[in-house]
């Protein structure tokens, strides 16, 4: 059973601090990820992707990626109570081409 | 439209009843997908198309649960003989090919399912 695993939350940081979201996947053949945010009552939005192992930065969010310990995580610099909301990480495997999210982290930006 | 868009919005039914889901994605994108998300839960993979075809319906719960997609653009989910642990957003995405390197999926707003 593939899975993507993250920490339910939810995780609270002071705003202006940066927030760390991680996530696990079980599939070795996942080969692109992507970070979603979803707010209450909305559908996802698409944050960031990324294929290749290391960091991939966007604004105030940077990406991580580390196949080896088969894990993705994602930061959020100078946090704004607007980045308040649940984070969905996701993988994807070219040998089936599933997208298996996991169940979402719930960041709190405390103002 | 600019995005994806899904009808109804909010669909409450009695159980036993069929509904049927309806999905439009960005016109041009070849790839549609089909989620289901219970309240504080992540999103399940259904089912995809890549134009007109299924290659994979294995993330469909039961035999209750069918999708097709007509001419490379609208798809539509229909649940059989509804049952209360259906109830559930179900949320469409779209992308311009199969989600993978470079290609990204864009979700329309979901449809709000209640059996009662």
């Amino acid at each position: 059973q593939k899975e993507v695993e993250q920490n339910s939350g939810p995780l609270s940081v002071p705003e202006g601090a940066i927030a760390s979201l991680n996530c696990t996947y079980s599939d070795r053949g996942s080969q692109s990820f992507f970070w979603y945010r979803q707010y209450s009552g909305k559908s996802p939005e698409l944050i960031m992707s990324i294929y290749s192992n290391g960091d991939k930065e966007d604004g105030r969010f940077t990406a991580q990626l580390n196949k080896a310990s088969q894990y993705v995580s994602l930061l959020i610099r100078d946090s704004q109570p607007s980045d308040s909301a649940t984070y969905l990480c996701a993988a994807h495997s070219n040998r089936d081409d599933k997208i298996i999210f996991g169940k979402g982290t719930r960041l709190h930006i405390l103002p | 439209g600019a995005g994806v868009s899904q009808s109804p919005s909010n669909k409450v039914t009695e159980k036993g009843k069929d509904v049927e889901l309806r999905c439009d994605p960005i016109s041009g994108h070849t790839a549609l997908y089909w989620y289901r998300q219970s309240l504080g839960q992540g999103l399940e993979f259904l089912i995809y198309f890549q134009g007109n075809s299924a290659p994979d319906k294995s993330g469909l719960p039961s035999d209750r649960f069918s999708a097709e997609r007509t001419g490379g653009s609208v798809s539509t989910l229909t649940i059989q003989r509804t049952q209360q642990e259906d109830s559930a957003v179900y949320l469409c995405a779209s992308s311009l090919g199969l989600a993978g390197m470079g290609v990204s999926q864009f979700f329309g707003p979901g449809t709000r399912l209640t059996v009662l």
